[in-house]
């Protein structure tokens, strides 16, 4: 059974770059795509990004020029940054696996991002 | 950018009737649709994909229905775990859209 366990600040400060990560178990993360999404009263759901084993990413291009993923598959970790960052980008931060580049199947509990001085 | 629309915004149902959501496309995404219920503190659950396919543990009284630019996800027998909001997903183009959901309130 694939679990997943967001982990990072809660707080940001203005134009700092945030950083999570996601912690896997239960499977590879050499074995699908990982997405990182994020959900604000204002947007909705928002999907930011995945990333897939070999180092293929894809990004929302809203947020493509302020965002990195990648993974540690030495500690089954993916992993968040996104730059520059602005009272806009609070939200919840999830971490889903990504069902052959599709739908979202398995979600981490999310994580709460606040972006205030 | 598909845009993915739902309705209505908040539905009012008595527990044991039956629920129809609605969700659109702004074009054509097949049946790359996938929908999901999210309950408040939690992270959004996957009930169906494919538009119609089950997915693993979801209830029979869960289905989806539609193609093209127009689904449908109907609850039937509605139990008190089933009021949440639902969102439907495109996976047709890969920048993957959501609607903005529809709150599945207790009448």
């Amino acid at each position: 059974q694939v679990q997943l366990q967001e982990s990072g600040p809660g707080l940001v400060k203005p134009s700092e770059t945030l950083s999570l990560t996601c912690t896997v178990s239960g499977v590879s993360i050499t074995s699908y795509y990982w997405s990182w999404i994020r959900q604000s009263p204002g947007k909705g759901l928002e999907w930011i990004g995945y990333f897939y084993y070999l180092g293929n990413t894809n990004y929302n291009p809203s947020l493509k020029t302020r965002v990195t993923i990648s993974a540690d598959t030495s500690k089954n970790q993916v992993s968040l940054k996104l730059r520059s960052m602005t009272a806009a980008d609070t939200a919840i931060y999830f971490c889903a696996r990504e069902f052959s580049g599709d739908y979202f199947d398995s979600w981490g509990q999310g994580a709460q991002v606040t972006v205030s001085s | 950018e598909i845009v993915m629309t739902q309705s209505p915004g908040t539905l009012s149902v008595s527990p044991g009737e039956s629920a129809a959501l609605s969700c659109k496309a702004s074009q054509s995404v097949s049946s790359y649709l996938a929908w999901y219920q999210q309950k408040p503190g939690q992270a959004p659950r996957l009930l169906i994909y494919g538009a119609s396919t089950r997915a693993t543990g979801v209830p029979a009284r869960f289905s989806g229905s539609g193609s093209g630019t127009e689904f449908t996800l109907n609850i039937s027998s509605l139990q008190s775990e089933d009021f949440a909001v639902y969102y439907c997903q495109q996976y047709e183009n890969w920048l993957h859209t959501f609607g903005q959901g529809t709150k599945l309130e207790i009448k």
